[in-house]
């Protein structure tokens, strides 16, 4: 079954300074993975998505994703923190049994200090 | 805003009680997705439907039911309620056709609290 594991329940970052937020996935077919923001009191927003073609997918807000087969990972990264960027961060791959469900990690607070 | 409608926002209910959560997915979306957030469960799926059919069942107690409605409208049904359930509860559509390829859209949620 698919599965996705996020390191790290917390990461913290200074504003201006690079982030990076990791997320391992299993999967026994080509996987189609997702990352989701969360903004306090707020609903899940996509942030970027991979499913077929170029492995360096970019999303909203600055932030990319490179898919990476060998190590199994899609890590989302952004160059410079802003204030903004603190959420919690939710990495998601679709399941290939039933009806395609998506199957979320535990989730990564973003906390961002000036 | 998503375009996926959930009402009401903010719920306050006691214990022994039942509540109906509804939501309306986007134009177009066939597929309606329930999750629960909690604390201490993180995200959690409880149950899809696809053109008012259930498709599929995940961590959903049997005090919790839902329906899809023909206008494609669903509601999430919570009854005997217990302190443990207060979570935030999540609708999300995704593409007509009901294929998860391309991501689910969230609605805003709504805040259940049991006292």
């Amino acid at each position: 079954a698919q599965s996705v594991t996020q390191l790290g329940s917390h990461v913290s970052v200074s504003e201006g300074a690079l982030v990076l937020l990791r997320c391992n996935y299993s999967s026994s077919v080509p996987p189609y993975l997702f990352w989701y923001v969360q903004y306090p009191n707020q609903g899940l927003q996509l942030l970027l998505k991979y499913t077929t073609g170029a492995t360096l997918v970019k999303g909203i807000n600055g932030f990319e994703a490179e898919f990476k087969k060998s190590e199994t990972s899609f890590h989302l990264t952004k160059p410079s923190a802003h204030m903004s960027d603190a959420a919690e961060y939710f990495c998601a791959v679709r399941m290939d049994t039933g009806f395609q469900k998506l199957v979320f990690g535990t989730g990564t607070r973003l906390l961002v200090s000036p | 805003d998503s375009g996926v409608t959930q009402t009401p926002k903010h719920l306050i209910t006691a214990t022994g009680q039942r509540v109906t959560l509804r939501c309306s997915p986007r134009s177009g979306d066939l597929s309606v997705y329930w999750y629960q957030q909690s604390l201490d469960q993180g995200l959690q799926f409880l149950i899809q439907y696809y053109n008012g059919e259930e498709r599929a069942k995940g961590n959903i107690l049997e005090r919790f039911s839902a329906q899809q409605f023909p206008d494609l409208h669903s509601e999430l049904n919570l009854s005997s309620l217990e302190l443990g359930d207060s979570a935030l509860y999540f609708c999300a559509s995704s593409a007509a056709g009901g294929s998860a390829n391309y991501g689910y859209t969230f609605g805003s949620g709504t805040r259940l609290t049991v006292v």
